[in-house]
C-alpha cells in the first residue's frame, strides 16, 4: 500500500497571503494525484486530478504541481472560504489513499 | 446537475448489517465506475471499495474485504454497499463518488471527481 504524507499538519496564514501544501508518496504515483477540498460538516470537492489539472469550477488561484513522489498545492491569494482541510490522494495503484491532511487556518 | 445521495446509514450493534444506499442522477450512471469512501469521526478520508461501470471489476480496502458488499443496478441508477459484521471502528460517515478516468496507454486510472453529501453509520451497544 502507498502512504501518503502531507505536511504540515497545520498551516496558519493571512487572507491575501499564499499558501503552500506539501504530499509526498512512499513510491511513485506518477502524475495520478488528486487534491481534494473539505470544509468542516461538508463532502470532500475535488480540486485537481493528475497532479495539474484544475477540475471544473475551481478557481484559478489553485495551483498543483509535482509528479513521482513529490506534490505540491498552491493557493496563491487566500480567500476566506479557503481555510478548510486539504487531502492528497493516489489513484495510481489499488487501494486508492489518502494523506491524513492538512489544516489549513487563519492567522 | 449532477447529484448523489446517500441513504441507508442509522445505528447498529456491533455484529448488525446495514445496506447504504446512493443514488445517482445528472449523468448517465451506467458509464462511471464509482466508490465509497468512509470518514471517521475527527479523522481522515479512507477508501473503502470501488465497482466498475459494468460491475466486472470490484475492489475493497483490506479492513472491509469480506464483510462488505458493493454492488449497482444500472437500471435504477443506483449504487449500494451491504455492510455485514459491524465494527465499532466501522463508525463513519460514509460518501459515494462518482469516478472519472483517464487513459495512459492501455491503463485506466479513476479518480473520484463528484462526492455525495454522505450517510452517517454508528456502530454501538
Amino acid at each position: 500500500e502507498i502512504v501518503m504524507t502531507q505536511s504540515p499538519a497545520t498551516l496558519s496564514v493571512s487572507p491575501g497571503e499564499r499558501a503552500t501544501l506539501s504530499c509526498r508518496a512512499s513510491q511513485s504515483v506518477s502524475s495520478n494525484l488528486a487534491w481534494f477540498q473539505q470544509i468542516p460538516g461538508q463532502a470532500p470537492r475535488l480540486l485537481i486530478h493528475g497532479a495539474s489539472t484544475r477540475a471544473t469550477g475551481i478557481p484559478a488561484r489553485f495551483s498543483g504541481s509535482g509528479s513521482g513522489t513529490e506534490f505540491t498545492l498552491t493557493i496563491s491569494s487566500l480567500q476566506s472560504e479557503d481555510f478548510a482541510v486539504y487531502y492528497c490522494q493516489q489513484y495510481n495503484n489499488w487501494p486508492q489513499t489518502f494523506g491524513q491532511g492538512t489544516k489549513l487556518e487563519i492567522k | 446537475e449532477v447529484q448523489l445521495v446517500e441513504s441507508g446509514g442509522g445505528l447498529v450493534q456491533p455484529g448488525g448489517s446495514l445496506r447504504l444506499s446512493c443514488a445517482a442522477s445528472g449523468f448517465t450512471f451506467s458509464s462511471y465506475s464509482m466508490s465509497w469512501v468512509r470518514q471517521a469521526p475527527g479523522k481522515g478520508l479512507e477508501w473503502v471499495s470501488y465497482i466498475s461501470s459494468s460491475s466486472s471489476a470490484i475492489y475493497y480496502a483490506d479492513s472491509v474485504k469480506g464483510r462488505f458488499t458493493i454492488s449497482r443496478d444500472n437500471a435504477k441508477n443506483s449504487l449500494y454497499l451491504q455492510v455485514n459484521s459491524l465494527r465499532a471502528e466501522d463508525t463513519a460517515v460514509y460518501y459515494c463518488a462518482r469516478d472519472s478516468w483517464i487513459q495512459v496507454n492501455y491503463y485506466y486510472y479513476y479518480y473520484m471527481d463528484v462526492w455525495g453529501k454522505g450517510t452517517t453509520v454508528t456502530v454501538s451497544s
